[in-house]
């Protein structure tokens, strides 16, 4: 069974500054990779994805992440961090060659930026 | 193109109440997918719902039970409520083969 571990709980960026936020997965096969991001009593947004190809992919608001088969992760990055970049942040694996949706989550990272 | 959307927004019920909730796909998606995310938690599986059958499942007890209808609007069903299934639930659409869910906005459900 896959597993995704989100090792920061909670990151402190100053707006401005660059952003990296962690994912660690465990799975079997080639994995399809996710970022999302949730505001708070909202639903999930889809920032990037990850299927195959170019390791380094770019999303929406300004982030990109890298998969790195080796180390098993896929870290989110951004260069410049908006206030409106505070949210929480959910890294999630797809099962191979199946129907989408059927995703494990990690537990998140809440993002705070300070002015 | 109207998005995922879900009813009711927020909703009480009391332990050993049953609950039904709804969720409205985005258009021309035939899979549904339900999640539960507890506070400070992300979001865990329930199932996924394909034309009507269900397709795949989590570790969710029979209790959670599900139904999707021919225009593919879907309900999420918890029987014998307990306290532990106070949570925010997700529905999320997508085409069958295409690696992309859109989510609703979720309801959230108190049990006391």
């Amino acid at each position: 069974a896959q597993s995704v571990t989100q090792p920061d709980i909670h990151i402190t960026v100053s707006e401005g500054a660059s952003l990296e936020l962690r994912c660690n997965y465990s799975y079997g096969a080639t994995p399809y990779l996710f970022w999302y991001v949730q505001s708070p009593g909202q639903g999930l947004q889809l920032l990037l994805k990850y299927f195959s190809g170019d390791t380094l992919v770019q999303g929406i608001k300004g982030f990109e992440a890298e998969f790195k088969r080796s180390q098993s992760s896929f870290n989110l990055r951004k260069p410049s961090v908006h206030w409106s970049d505070a949210a929480e942040y959910f890294c999630a694996v797809d099962p191979y060659n199946t129907n989408a949706g059927k995703s494990t989550f990690g537990d998140g990272t809440t993002l705070t930026v300070k002015p | 193109e109207t998005g995922v959307t879900q009813s009711p927004t927020h909703l009480i019920k009391t332990r050993g109440q049953q609950v039904t909730l709804r969720c409205s796909s985005q258009s021309g998606h035939n899979t549904v997918s339900w999640y539960q995310q507890a506070l400070g938690q992300g979001p865990q599986f329930i199932f996924q719902y394909y034309r009507e059958e269900e397709n795949g499942r989590g570790n969710f007890p029979p209790r959670f039970s599900g139904l999707q209808f021919p225009n593919y609007s879907s309900e999420l069903n918890v029987n014998a409520l307990e306290l532990d299934d106070s949570a925010l639930y997700l529905c999320a659409s997508s085409l069958a083969m295409d690696y992309e869910q859109y989510f609703g906005p979720g309801t959230r459900l108190t049990v006391t």
